[in-house]
C-alpha cells in the first residue's frame, strides 16, 4: 500500500462549489503539505503543518483552507471553486529528525474547475 | 526570499547516453539541502537524489550523481546510462535549513529518451 495516498485522484467541479481534497499517510510523520502544480511550472506550497495544532499558510493560500485532523490525515477546501485554481494537487509528508529532512509526495489529484 | 531556476524546458538523450541537467538558485543562506526530483506521465513526485549544502562530497544514487557547486550556486544533476524509464520531467528543489523549510521548486526540464 502507498504510503501518502489522496483522494480523490480527479475531480471536475463547478464554480462556486465547495470542495475538499483528502490526504492521508501510514509513514508516522508530524509534517504535511500542500502543493499546488499548474502547467509548465513547479510545485507552490499553499499550507503547511508541522503536528496537528500547527497550520501555517504558504505562499498561494488565498482561496484555500486546511484541516489537520489528525497527525495522519491534512484535507485541502476550496471553499468556492474557481476556474483558476484547475491545477494538480499534491500532498507531501516529512519527517524531520537532527536536521534532516526529506519531503514524501502522494500521487496527486488533478482537479478541474468548470 | 529563495528562488530555483531550471533554464533548460526540454531535454533529450540517446539510450545508454549520458546526459546533465541544469539547475540556479539564489539564496543568502549558508545551510539548506538541494533535491532533485522526478515526475514521470503517472505524476507520482519521486525524489531521487539530495544533497546537504554542507557537504563538500557531491551525492551519488546509483546512475545519478550531481555536481554541486555552492560558491556558483549550481546544481546540476547527471544520469548515466539512460534508460527509457528516466522520461520524465525533473524538478529541482531548494530547502532552508532553518525557518519554515519549505521546498522551493524550479519550473522543470523534461526529459525525453530517445531509443
Amino acid at each position: 500500500d502507498a504510503d501518502v495516498t489522496q483522494t480523490p485522484r480527479n475531480r471536475i467541479t463547478k464554480t462556486g462549489k465547495r470542495i475538499m481534497l483528502e490526504c492521508s499517510q501510514t509513514k508516522g510523520h508530524d509534517r504535511m503539505y500542500w502543493y499546488r502544480q499548474d502547467p509548465g511550472l513547479g510545485l507552490r506550497l499553499i499550507y503547511y503543518s508541522f503536528d496537528v495544532k500547527d497550520i501555517n499558510k504558504g505562499e498561494i493560500s488565498d482561496g484555500y483552507s486546511v484541516s489537520r485532523q489528525a497527525q495522519a490525515k491534512f484535507s485541502l477546501s476550496l471553499e468556492s471553486a474557481i476556474p483558476n485554481q484547475t491545477a494538480l494537487y499534491f500532498c507531501a509528508t516529512s519527517d524531520f529528525y537532527l536536521g534532516q529532512e526529506t519531503q514524501y509526495f502522494g500521487p496527486g489529484t488533478r482537479l478541474l474547475v468548470l | 526570499a529563495q528562488t530555483v531556476t531550471q533554464s533548460q524546458p526540454e531535454m533529450s538523450v540517446q539510450e545508454a547516453e549520458t546526459v546533465t541537467l541544469s539547475c540556479t538558485y539564489d539564496t543568502s543562506e549558508s545551510d539548506y539541502y538541494l533535491f532533485w526530483y522526478k515526475q514521470p506521465p503517472s505524476r507520482q513526485m519521486i525524489l531521487v537524489i539530495r544533497q546537504e549544502a554542507y557537504k563538500q562530497q557531491n551525492a551519488t544514487e546509483n546512475r545519478f550523481s550531481v555536481n554541486f557547486q555552492k560558491a556558483a550556486k549550481s546544481f546540476s544533476l547527471k544520469i548515466s546510462d539512460s534508460q527509457l524509464g528516466d522520461a520524465a520531467m525533473y524538478f529541482c528543489a531548494y530547502r532552508s535549513y532553518q525557518g519554515a523549510q519549505k521546498l522551493v521548486f524550479g519550473q522543470g526540464t523534461r526529459l525525453t529518451i530517445n531509443p
